[in-house]
């Protein structure tokens, strides 16, 4: 089934390690994003990519890093996790970056730092 | 002020009855809008989208737009219990379109 795998699941970290979620997608989707969503705040754009071998920021950016190397996986890595960094983590995609274009989402990663 | 503001619930409605969303925006340029459904522990799907004002419907979901009060809703007609969910609504502004932005949601409860 086409779609957005993310892995892991869900993770418990130990503040100060580093951790990398990710992302593939076999839409052959352009465009790439990394959203975190905590209960009250909704979904905040971390970083995206609008085709491969480019990234830019979104809202939240601090602490994270994503790399873009082929259309399929974009990556998200905290260099050293902060319990501030808990939260459900999702990538999505869309066909292109336009703005009246629809995302799609993974499933998400449930992500605890303690 | 948020971006985007949506009253958190719970909304609650019997089963067949009109469920109303509510969401305003505070960017005026912005171009495109959009209603996502997520249940719980699960990710956001798109029910709706719409770009001009106005009423557009699809099935027993109606998304209606004015951008003059910067307005946007989505009215779901016959709420069945499997329309209990948190709707998001999001908006895409025109100078950056990497940029949508996302309400907090409504959770909507619909009683059998």
């Amino acid at each position: 089934i086409a779609g957005i795998t993310q892995a892991p699941t869900s993770q418990i970290l130990a503040a100060g390690r580093r951790m990398t979620l990710r992302c593939t997608q076999d839409m052959r989707h352009n465009a790439m994003y990394w959203y975190r969503q905590d209960l009250g705040l909704g979904l905040r754009l971390i970083h995206y990519s609008n085709t491969a071998g480019t990234t830019g920021k979104g809202e939240v950016p601090d602490g994270y890093s994503v790399s873009r190397a082929n259309t399929d996986d974009f990556p998200l890595t905290l260099a050293s996790a902060v319990p501030s960094q808990t939260s459900v983590y999702f990538c999505a995609s869309s066909p292109s970056p336009g703005v009246n274009e629809k995302l799609f989402f993974g499933s998400g990663t449930q992500l605890s730092v303690l | 002020q948020k971006e985007v503001e949506q009253n958190s619930g719970p909304l609650s409605v019997p089963e067949g009855a009109i469920a109303s969303l509510n969401c305003t925006y505070s960017d005026r340029v912005s171009q495109s809008f959009f209603w996502y459904r997520q249940y719980s522990g699960k990710s956001p799907e798109l029910i709706m989208s719409i770009y001009s004002n106005g009423d557009k419907e699809d099935g027993r979901f109606t998304a209606q737009l004015n951008k003059a009060s910067q307005y946007v809703s989505l009215l779901i007609r016959d709420s069945q219990p499997s329309d209990s969910a948190t709707y998001l609504c999001a908006v895409n502004p025109y100078y950056n379109n990497n940029d949508m932005r996302f309400g907090a949601g409504t959770r909507l409860t619909v009683k059998p």
